[in-house]
């Protein structure tokens, strides 16, 4: 099983700041994702990365950018903190390369509150 | 974007079996369906993976139809320990972004 991990765990910061959410990943796996979900709701898939130097966006549309410098980090950021940012941000990881088996391992999630 | 349906929540029993079903209309062909388990404060787990027909594992099974619009979890013998959503998840079969639709996930209660 990957070990993958998240900090902070919880952030509350105030609008307007710039934001950083680290997501590591010890196993050597190629892809990693990004998803938002809100309390009780569904995960949306943000950003995904297919490996170093390469990233996507996801299905929902997001404010946030992400980069992949090395295999085993991949970063989300915001520029400038909304309240509408306001959710938990979840990161994934799987080793199966190229698309279709999506066995994706989850770190424990930031969630994330914009005053 | 493809939609993916599954009941809303579930009440079981300790010792019952219960299944889950998840329909995706719009599942791309290449892709499996993928089943995850999630607690509060936590991110998902994984449970269960399958093409088509059946797959079991210690801790599941999975039927998938031969046109593969729908899939079921079936967890054998449930346990209070087993209270959490259920996810299915599954690639779309549009263009352009690459889309990984997570169903609306579906709550289930095991009482004693």
């Amino acid at each position: 099983e990957a070990d993958i991990y998240q900090t902070p765990r919880y952030l509350v910061i105030g609008t307007g700041k710039k934001i950083t959410l680290e997501c590591s990943q010890t196993m050597g796996h190629d892809k990693m994702y990004w998803y938002q979900q809100d309390p009780g709701m569904e995960l949306h898939l943000i950003h995904y990365s297919y490996g170093v130097n390469s990233t996507e966006k996801g299905d929902l549309s997001s404010e946030s950018t992400v980069s992949r410098i090395r295999t085993e980090h991949f970063p989300l950021t915001l520029e400038s903190a909304r309240p509408s940012h306001t959710s938990q941000y979840l990161c994934a990881s799987s080793p199966q390369p190229g698309w279709g088996q999506e066995t994706q391992y989850f770190g424990p999630g930031t969630r994330l509150l914009v005053l | 974007l493809a939609k993916t349906t599954q009941p809303i929540s579930m009440d079981s029993y300790e010792g019952q079996e219960v299944n889950i079903t998840c329909s995706h209309n719009n599942i791309a062909t290449n892709d499996y369906i993928t089943w995850y388990q999630q607690f509060p404060s936590q991110g998902p787990r994984f449970i269960i993976q399958g093409y088509k027909t059946k797959v079991t594992n210690e801790v599941a099974s999975l039927f998938i139809p031969a046109d593969r619009k729908s899939s079921t979890l079936s967890l054998p013998r449930v346990s209070l320990s087993d209270t959490a959503v259920y996810y299915c998840l599954v690639g779309d079969k549009g263009t352009g972004r690459r889309a990984l639709t997570f169903g609306s996930g579906t709550r289930l209660q095991v009482q004693p």
